[in-house]
């Protein structure tokens, strides 16, 4: 069983810049979250989806954006780039039971701005 | 917002050696995970912990969720050079309700020396 696939691993920008990034949950997970992993802030909850819709989000600004295909596969995009958003962004997925929530994470894609 | 407490921040130890680290946060927990995650890689699950009290292994891993619901730890036993990463409890709270967000701790990164 395949497991979480992000795309790109790694990826250099320019600051004023957008990007987009892409996750493919393992197969029967229907729910996504993503999460921003820094140096000096750690892991940090940005936002989740399932079933298209967000179901919740984290304290980011409004640059950082992201949806769900109805095949579970979830994009996040971040606009105009600032330099502190360089960071290891992960993925994770989860199915949907109630009393299930454990989260498998991909291996991440390293956005650098500069 | 919610926070996590993770110690110790770093560890060096003999290989052969037992490990433990903790979490403790201020507020109550439904579910922890204890992840590792290697350099360049996602986080890899571990142990996941559904019940206050529950203890859990996983070969020689051991994790409790605490009878509180304000704490987890993790025992590694008779290290190995492979257990040498960065370790991360994350908690799930009752308020994020059937919503996947995990808070996560700070890291503690286990050396081991041969």
């Amino acid at each position: 069983k395949a497991g979480v696939t992000q795309t790109p691993r790694y990826l250099i920008k320019t600051r004023g810049q957008q990007v987009t990034l892409s996750c493919s949950p393992i197969s029967g997970h229907r729910s996504v979250s993503w999460y921003q992993q820094t140096p000096g802030q750690g892991l940090q909850f940005l936002f989740e989806y399932f079933s298209e819709t967000q179901r919740n989000k984290g304290n980011f600004p409004g640059r950082f954006s992201g949806r769900q295909f109805s095949n579970s596969r979830s994009e996040m995009n971040v606009s105009t780039l600032e330099l502190g958003d360089s960071a290891l962004y992960l993925c994770a997925s989860s199915r949907q039971k109630t009393s299930d929530t454990e989260a498998f994470f991909g291996q991440g894609t390293r956005l650098t701005v500069v | 917002g919610q926070q996590l407490n993770q110690s110790p921040q770093s560890m060096f130890i003999q290989e052969g050696e037992d490990v433990s680290m903790n979490c403790t946060s201020s507020s109550i927990f439904n579910t922890w995970l204890w992840y590792k995650q290697d350099p360049g890689e996602g986080p890899v699950l571990l142990i996941a912990l559904y019940k206050a009290g529950e203890l859990t292994s996983n070969g020689r891993l051991t994790a409790q969720f605490g009878i509180t619901r304000k704490d987890s730890f993790l025992n590694i036993s008779a290290s190995i050079p492979s257990d040498v990463g960065i370790y991360f409890c994350a908690g799930q709270s009752l308020s994020s309700g059937s919503a996947r967000q995990l808070t996560f701790g700070s890291g503690t990164q286990l050396t081991v020396l041969p």
